[in-house]
């Protein structure tokens, strides 16, 4: 059974960087096959993705966050990290981690989300 | 980007009718690439449908989805109490994948 469990801190001040890790147990981040992904969702509003690392070391990130998003793995720990810099009140939200997986039809590429962690809820206020 | 437009906002319906749910893109979603996942409070949301109209493993029958382009629907043939909760679609066919606003299912 795969299991995600995130975790970090409840409460970030303002321009701080918030950083979150997921756990990852029943699979390994150092599988060829999937894509783990952070996901959020502002109080109120609807999720958005934010990024990805795959096994071969590739990251993507959503534009909007960008230039101020990093997300890695400890293969070790078997988890990865999402770091979020300079963070505003409009960043509070549910953080969720999910594992993506690929899928191809004809010539297009692309991955939905198989499980999800339970989410942890980061607050950005001083 | 697309943007994935959830229709209606709150669906007010009793335990053994028929629920339909929709999901309106900006643009087509290339390959029909659209997910649609259930979330309850505090738990992790679960996904029900890949590909548009693909069950995901353990998903029961009532569950079902259709269409392609722009337009899509999830369907729950015969409501029972636990599927009263937030429906979001997902699109994962162009980057950055988008989610809808959700519809939330209540008891009436």
């Amino acid at each position: 059974q795969v299991q995600l469990q995130e975790s970090g801190p409840g409460l970030v001040t303002p321009s701080q960087t918030l950083s979150l890790t997921c756990t990852v147990s029943g699979d390994s981040v150092s599988s060829g096959h999937y894509y783990w992904t952070w996901i959020r969702q502002p109080p109120g509003k609807g999720l958005e993705w934010i990024g990805y690392f795959h096994h071969s070391g590739t990251t993507y990130y959503n534009p909007s966050l960008k230039s101020r998003v990093s997300i890695s793995a400890d293969r070790s720990k078997n988890h990865f990290s999402l770091n979020l810099s300079s963070v505003t009140p409009t960043d509070t939200a549910v953080y969720y981690c999910a594992r993506g997986i690929p899928m191809a039809r004809r010539l297009v590429f692309g991955f939905y989300f198989d499980y999800w962690g339970q989410g942890t809820l980061a607050t950005v206020s001083s | 980007e697309i943007v994935l437009t959830q229709s209606p906002g709150t669906l007010s319906l009793s335990p053994g009718e028929r629920a339909t749910l929709s999901c309106r893109a900006s643009q087509s979603v290339s390959g029909n690439f659209l997910a649609w996942y259930q979330q309850k409070p505090g738990q992790a949301p679960r996904l029900l449908i890949y590909g548009a109209s693909s069950r995901a493993t353990g998903v029961p029958d009532r569950f079902s989805g259709s269409g392609s382009g722009t337009d899509f629907t999830l369907t729950i043939s015969l409501l029972e109490p636990e599927d009263f909760a937030v429906y979001c679609c997902q699109q994962y066919g162009g980057s950055p994948y988008t989610f809808g606003q959700g519809t939330k299912l209540e008891i009436k």
